[in-house]
Formats: C-alpha cells, sequence, structure tokens
C-alpha cells in the first residue's frame, strides 16, 4: 500500500513550456486536490475532485488544468509554465466519509 | 486576503516546555479545524482536528482549544520533545473540500 505517490519529484522548466504532473492513489479514495506551498502562503488548493470525471476550482485555479480520468489517478497540467509557479506541488486524497486528508511528498518544480 | 491567520512564524521551545501556535479565522461558515505537520522534504500528515461544537480536543501530549466566539484556535503541545520539531500549520473549511491553511509555524524544541 504506497498511499499517495506523485510524480515527478523535480522538474525544471523554462518559461512557456508544458508539463503534467501526476498524482496517484491506492486507497480508493473519491476525493482529491492539488495544492502548492510557497514559503510564508502555508497551502493554497488549486483544483479538486469529488470523484472520477470530476473537477473544480479551488482558491488558485489559473494557469493550471486538471484531469480526473481514473478514480485512483488526478493530473496537474501546465499549459505554459510562468516563473510565478516555481512551487512545491502537493497532491492529497481522502475518502468520501472521512476528514482526514492524506498528503504525497510533494513535486518541486522550478521555472525559470 | 488569508483567510486564516496563523502566528506566531517561528517558536523555540526548550525540552519538556509547552509549545501554543495560535489560529483565527474570518469565515463563520468553516466548519473543520484540522492541524497539520510537517517534516522537511515530506508533505503534511493531520495532526488533529476539532469541529465547532467542542470547545477542546486532547490526542496524547497535543490539545486544540477553539474559541467560536472569537473565531480563534490554537495548538497546544504538551511536553515539547526535539522530535516535535516541525512545521504546523492551522487550517480551516466548510465541507472538507475548499480547505485554508495558515501560513506555517516553524517550531524548533531544543534538547
Amino acid at each position: 500500500n504506497a498511499g499517495v505517490t506523485q510524480t515527478p519529484k523535480f522538474r525544471v522548466l523554462k518559461t512557456g513550456q508544458s508539463m503534467t504532473l501526476l498524482c496517484a492513489q491506492d486507497m480508493n479514495h473519491e476525493y482529491m486536490y492539488w495544492y502548492r506551498q510557497d514559503p510564508g502562503m502555508g497551502l493554497r488548493l488549486i483544483h479538486y475532485s469529488v470523484g472520477e470525471g470530476t473537477t473544480a476550482k479551488g482558491e488558485v485555479p489559473d494557469g493550471y488544468n486538471v484531469s480526473r480520468l481514473k478514480k485512483q489517478n488526478f493530473l496537474l497540467g501546465l499549459e505554459s509554465a510562468a516563473p510565478s509557479q516555481t512551487s512545491v506541488y502537493f497532491c492529497a486524497s481522502r475518502t468520501s466519509g472521512g476528514e482526514t486528508q492524506y498528503f504525497g511528498p510533494g513535486t518541486r518544480l522550478l521555472v525559470l | 486576503q488569508q483567510q486564516v491567520k496563523q502566528s506566531p512564524q517561528s517558536l523555540i521551545v526548550q525540552k519538556g516546555g509547552i509549545s501554543i501556535i495560535n489560529c483565527a479565522y474570518e469565515n463563520t461558515a468553516f466548519d473543520y479545524f484540522p492541524w497539520y505537520q510537517q517534516f522537511p522534504g515530506k508533505g503534511p500528515a493531520l495532526l488533529i482536528a476539532i469541529r465547532p461544537d467542542v470547545s477542546e480536543k486532547k490526542e496524547g501530549r497535543f490539545t486544540i482549544s477553539f474559541n467560536k466566539s472569537a473565531k480563534q484556535f490554537s495548538l497546544h503541545i504538551m511536553d515539547s520533545q526535539p522530535g516535535d520539531s516541525a512545521t504546523y500549520f492551522c487550517a480551516a473549511s466548510h465541507n472538507n473540500n475548499d480547505m485554508r491553511f495558515g501560513a506555517g509555524t516553524r517550531l524548533t524544541v531544543k534538547p
């Protein structure tokens, strides 16, 4: 039981490049979340999903897109990366009846 | 504008002492108040959480105090240990989806 895993662990992009971050969970959780963590700002919710095929905007959705084609995977896409998207990205998941969000280990993204 | 304000930014406590971290929120619709602990290079992990129908919740050395009228809640770590050294985040949400986090407190417990 791996819990929540994130791929890749670290990535460097040039401004304007695109990439996709993958989050996978093997706990059969219905709800999945993408956060970004910046120094002095805590975590901020980007997008979330309450089930396969559904997505919703969080606090800071601009510049990001998401997809939940399979229950166990939640993808975060950056179509045209900007230096302001340099951050650590965390994925989390939980059951529909539970309160605890389980976080992955994070992806560190540097946009030059 | 941050909906959850956390203080202090950093805290240094001697081993065996009490660590206290405070948070204040604005949105009265919030109904779930968790605290997360994060070690360097790791994702946050839920430490303890409270709902507004109780004023205090204790789990081992960790206690949440909640003041609904003041819209404030705090984390108390009793008998603080060097292994407690980490960054602590308070958070608040309505229905546990749109979670709003505080900026974090870096706790250092000196041996």
